[in-house]
């Protein structure tokens, strides 16, 4: 059972360059998230989605695109990427409700330069 | 807005000791869970413990146990017989308002010494 998976673990990028990192999970879960963890600062919320077809801001969601097309996959794009995009960003799924524990995948250390 | 405070950024322990992680939250909501994640030095985020709100009794999972207090809006880790594989950071959680999204504290990064 794979859980949740993100690809790629690592990765560098130059300033104004565009990519998308990868979120899958197998477990039917509805409720899909991205964090970005910055030193000290935990973890905050970029985007999250309840759902196929719907998508909803965080608390840091400049720079950032998602879409939800099917329930297993979540992917987040970044546009035009800025060295405050610098961070480790983690993918996140939950079946739904209150006091349903959410899973997370390893991470994605992006560096940009 | 809701906010989750950890204030503690590091915590030390020795081997076989207890200790004890802090965290306190603010939210209107009356029945809620409370969760705290462990991340080791492989950055995997794992569970190590939840409560719900309504229930009066603190959660135990084996050396692990919260100390609820809901009128402080409180909810703090208590980690027993301590050992090296403890130390990681530790992070406090809750959903937000409308139970969609989790929300996490700055995390408490605790060292375990032999």
């Amino acid at each position: 059972n794979a859980g949740v998976t993100q690809t790629p673990k690592f990765r560098i990028l130059k300033i104004g360059q565009s990519m998308t990192l990868q979120c899958a999970q197998d477990m039917n879960h509805n409720y899909m998230y991205w964090y970005r963890q910055d030193p000290g600062m935990g973890l905050k919320l970029i985007y999250y989605s309840v759902g196929a077809g719907i998508t909803d801001k965080g608390e840091v969601p400049n720079g950032y695109n998602v879409s939800r097309s099917t329930t297993e996959d979540f992917p987040l794009r970044l546009e035009l990427a800025a060295p405050s995009q610098t961070s480790v960003y983690f993918c996140a799924s939950r079946a739904g409700g209150e006091g349903t524990e959410a899973f997370f995948g390893q991470g994605t250390r992006l560096t940009v330069v | 807005a809701q906010t989750v405070t950890q204030s503690q950024p590091e915590m030390s322990v020795q081997e076989a000791e207890t200790v004890t992680l802090s965290c306190t939250y603010d939210t209107s909501e009356s029945d809620y869970y409370l969760f705290w994640y462990k991340q080791p030095p492989s950055r995997q985020m794992i569970l190590v413990i939840r409560q719900e709100a309504y229930k009066q009794q603190n959660a135990t999972e084996n050396r692990f146990s919260v100390n609820f207090q809901k009128a402080a809006k409180s909810f703090s880790l208590k980690i027993s017989d301590s050992q090296l594989g403890d130390a990681a950071m530790y992070f406090c959680a809750y959903p937000n308002q409308a139970g969609t999204a989790l929300i996490f504290g700055k995390g408490t990064t605790l060292s375990v010494s032999s």
